[in-house]
C-alpha cells in the first residue's frame, strides 16, 4: 500500500484558501486519494477522494497532478471550525489504507 | 439517517472487567471496521468486517472480540484489558470494502484503570 507524506502543520487566515499538500510517490494505478480531517475528540469526517480526475464537492476540492505523485485539498474560504487534523490516505481497499500523520491545520482570525 | 452511532460514549474499567462497546449504521453500508486511536495519533485498523464476515484482523489481540450480530450492527467485546488499551475506540462503516469514504462514528473513550 503506497504511504503518504503530510507536512505536520499549517496555519492559514480566516477567509483564505487552505491548501494542504500530500506526497504519494509510490501510488499505484488502481490506489484512489482520500481525504479525511478529524476535530478534535470527534470522529473523522471523510471529505473528498479521487483517482485521476480534480474533483470537487460542496467541502473541497482535490487537485490530483497528472503523475498521480501528489495531491493537494483545497478549502476555498477557511473558517475558524475548519481548524483539524487532515489526512490524506491512499489505497483501493478501505480495509488496508492507513492513516498517516496528517498535518494539523490551524484557521486563524 | 447518515451517522454511525457508538456507545457509550466513555467507558471506565478495571483489568479484570468485561464490557462491550457497541456500534450502529442505518446506511446500508456492508463493511463495518473498528480503529483504535491513542492521543496525538492517528488512528490505527484493528478489524474489518464484510458483509457480516471478519475479512481483516490487523494482529489485535484475543483480550479484544469483535462481533457483527447483523449488516447494521457491530460490536467490541473487552476482556482483562491492559492499562494501555486505554484510547479512543472508532466505529466507521462504508459501502463496502472496496470502496472508501468511510463514514466514522463519535468514538467511545475507553480508560482501563
Amino acid at each position: 500500500d503506497a504511504k503518504t507524506t503530510q507536512p505536520p502543520s499549517m496555519d492559514c487566515a480566516e477567509g483564505r484558501a487552505a491548501n494542504l499538500p500530500c506526497n504519494h510517490s509510490t501510488i499505484s494505478g488502481n490506489e484512489y486519494v482520500y481525504w479525511y480531517r478529524q476535530i478534535h475528540s470527534q470522529g473523522p469526517q471523510y471529505i473528498i477522494h479521487g483517482l485521476k480526475n480534480n474533483e470537487t464537492n460542496e467541502m473541497a476540492s482535490l487537485i490530483i497532478t497528472e503523475d498521480r505523485k501528489s495531491s493537494t485539498l483545497i478549502l476555498p474560504h477557511a473558517t475558524l471550525r475548519d481548524t483539524a487534523v487532515y489526512y490524506c490516505i491512499v489505497g483501493n481497499n478501505a480495509g488496508k489504507s492507513t492513516f498517516g500523520d496528517g498535518t494539523t491545520l490551524t484557521v486563524k482570525p | 439517517d447518515t451517522e454511525v452511532t457508538q456507545t457509550p460514549k466513555h467507558l471506565v474499567m478495571g483489568m479484570t472487567n468485561k464490557k462491550s462497546l457497541k456500534c450502529e449504521q442505518h446506511m446500508g453500508h456492508r463493511a463495518m471496521y473498528w480503529y483504535k486511536q491513542k492521543a496525538k495519533k492517528p488512528p490505527e485498523l484493528m478489524f474489518v468486517y464484510s458483509y457480516e464476515k471478519l475479512s481483516i484482523n490487523e494482529s489485535v489481540p484475543s483480550r479484544f472480540s469483535p462481533e457483527c450480530p447483523n449488516s447494521s450492527l457491530l460490536n467490541l467485546h473487552l476482556h482483562a484489558l491492559q492499562p494501555e488499551d486505554s484510547a479512543l475506540y472508532l466505529c466507521a462503516s462504508s459501502q463496502s470494502e472496496v470502496f472508501g469514504g468511510e463514514f466514522f462514528g463519535p468514538g467511545t473513550r475507553l480508560t482501563v484503570l
